[in-house]
C-alpha cells in the first residue's frame, strides 16, 4: 500500500528560528513530490520535486529529494509568524493517478 | 477561470438532509479531485476525474456519497442523508495530467 509520513507532526519553534520538517515515501512507480502550505483550507503550492539532489529554492524555502533514501525535506529558515500552517508532502505513484498525501506536519512559529 | 472555485463556502446542514457541493476547476484541466478534511486530520481522497475515462471512485466512504463531472469542466459532490461524521472541509482540485494540483477555497459542512 502507497504510504507517504511526515515527521515531526507538530513542531512549535520562535521567529528567526531554521526548521527542517521531513517527508518519507513508500510508493510504487515514484514519479514526482510535491510540497503544500496550508494556512486556512486550501493547500497552496510551493515545490514539485521530480530528480534526486537538486534543490528548489524560493525565498527562504528549500526543499530536496533523495529518491534512493525515499524521503524529502523543506527547509525553512528565518521563520516569521506567516510560517505557520500546515505543511503537507503528497507523492504521485503512478501515470496520471492520484497523488498521496501525507498527515502534515503543523508548524507554529512564536514571535 | 483564474482558479479553482467552490461553493458554497460554508454549509450548515441537518442530520439527514442532502447537501451538493459545486467545484469549478481551473479551464482546460483535465483532472479534477475531491479530498475532505476533518478537524486535525490529513486530507482524505475521496473521487477523481479525468478527461473522459471512469472515475477513480476508491476514497468515497459509503453510499450515500456520489459525484459527477458535466462536460468535463464542473463538478458536483453529493452526500445523501448527511451524518454528523460528514462534518469537515471538503476540498476540490484540478490540475493538468501529471501537473501541479491546484486547490479551491474549500466547502465547510458542518452536520448538526
Amino acid at each position: 500500500e502507497d504510504k507517504v509520513v511526515q515527521s515531526p507532526l507538530s513542531l512549535v519553534v520562535h521567529e528567526g528560528d531554521t526548521v527542517t520538517l521531513n517527508c518519507s515515501y513508500e510508493v510504487t512507480n515514484f514519479r514526482s513530490l510535491l510540497w503544500y502550505k496550508q494556512e486556512k483550507k486550501a493547500p497552496t503550492f510551493l515545490f514539485m520535486l521530480t530528480s534526486s539532489g537538486i534543490e528548489k529554492k524560493s525565498g527562504r524555502l528549500s526543499s530536496i529529494l533523495d529518491k534512493k533514501e525515499l524521503f524529502s525535506i523543506l527547509n525553512i529558515t528565518a521563520t516569521q509568524t506567516g510560517d505557520s500552517a500546515i505543511y503537507l508532502c503528497a507523492v504521485s505513484p503512478h501515470y496520471g493517478q492520484n497523488f498521496v498525501f501525507g498527515p502534515g506536519t503543523r508548524l507554529s512559529v512564536l514571535p | 477561470g483564474a482558479g479553482v472555485s467552490q461553493s458554497p463556502s460554508n454549509k450548515v446542514t441537518e442530520k439527514g438532509k442532502d447537501v451538493e457541493l459545486r467545484c469549478d476547476p481551473i479551464s482546460g484541466h483535465t483532472a479534477l479531485y475531491w479530498y475532505r478534511q476533518s478537524l486535525g486530520q490529513g486530507l482524505e481522497f475521496l473521487i477523481y476525474f479525468q478527461g473522459n475515462s471512469a472515475p477513480d471512485k476508491s476514497g468515497l466512504p459509503s453510499d450515500r456519497f456520489s459525484a459527477e463531472r458535466t462536460g468535463g469542466s464542473v463538478s458536483t459532490l453529493t452526500i445523501q442523508r448527511t451524518q454528523q461524521e460528514d462534518s469537515a472541509v471538503y476540498l476540490c482540485a484540478s490540475s493538468l495530467v501529471q501537473g501541479i494540483k491546484f486547490f479551491g477555497p474549500g466547502t465547510r459542512l458542518t452536520v448538526l
